[in-house]
């Protein structure tokens, strides 16, 4: 079965800084690119930023680039989110996902259970 | 990218047939058959109910289907139940590597 762990949320401050990581098993964690998705309080869906299997390719989100940054170890199955200059706007539960294949997402299956990031002032 | 439109709210009695439509541009719904459908219940996450336009992944009952036309997509759920309560999301790919979400339909069961 397929599972996928974030971790790493909390409390921070505007211009802080926190990493979240994702631990996956139950799959070939390397042959699937994966990415990250929030969701802030009451609000829909955003997509964050995505990476291929190799960890090659890396790709963002307007509001977060520059500033969040995306990379993965395949030895470890885990894929991480380092979100640095954090704004207040940044405070979603954070989801990681599977993607289709190890080059592309095409759908986002299965989801994690999300880690919340609440930037306060 | 700018959100997919959804409405807000929709809502049938059981046994009934919804659609929600998802409106995009030809940027991303128009031009690629990668849209996704997600279901979420209230504080749980998200689940993929139908991927390319209309392929539903294993587990996922058929009484939910997709389609689109143009720039807009559709999900409809047939034979309403009481369990199909919950938040609906489209998903399509927008180009360059990135994504974009509608924001969101709360379907009610009557």
């Amino acid at each position: 079965e397929v599972q996928l762990l974030e971790s790493g949320g909390g409390l921070v401050q505007p211009g802080g800084s926190l990493r979240l990581s994702c631990a996956a098993s139950g799959f070939t964690f390397s042959s699937y690119a994966m990415g990250w998705v929030r969701q802030a309080p009451g609000k829909g869906l955003e997509w964050v930023s995505s990476i291929t299997g190799s960890g090659g390719g890396t790709y963002y989100a307007d509001s977060v680039r520059g500033r969040f940054t995306i990379s993965r170890d395949n030895s470890k199955n885990t894929l991480y989110l380092q979100m640095n200059s954090l704004r207040v706007e940044d405070t979603a539960v954070y989801y990681c996902a599977k993607g289709k294949g190890a080059g592309v997402i095409d759908w986002f299956d299965p989801w994690g259970q999300g880690t919340l990031v609440t930037v306060f002032s | 990218q700018s959100a997919l439109t959804q409405p807000a709210s929709v809502s049938g009695s059981p046994g009934q047939s919804i659609t929600i439509s998802c409106t995009g541009t030809s940027s991303d719904v128009g031009t690629y058959d990668l849209v996704s459908w997600y279901q979420q219940h209230p504080g749980k996450a998200p689940k993929l109910m139908i991927c390319d336009v209309n392929k539903r992944p294993s587990g996922v009952p058929d009484r939910f289907s997709g389609s689109k036309s143009g720039n807009t997509a559709s999900l409809t759920i047939s034979g309403l139940q009481g369990e199909d309560e919950a938040d609906y999301y489209c998903c399509s790919y927008a180009g360059r590597y990135s994504w974009v979400f509608g924001g969101g339909t709360k379907v009610t069961v009557l």
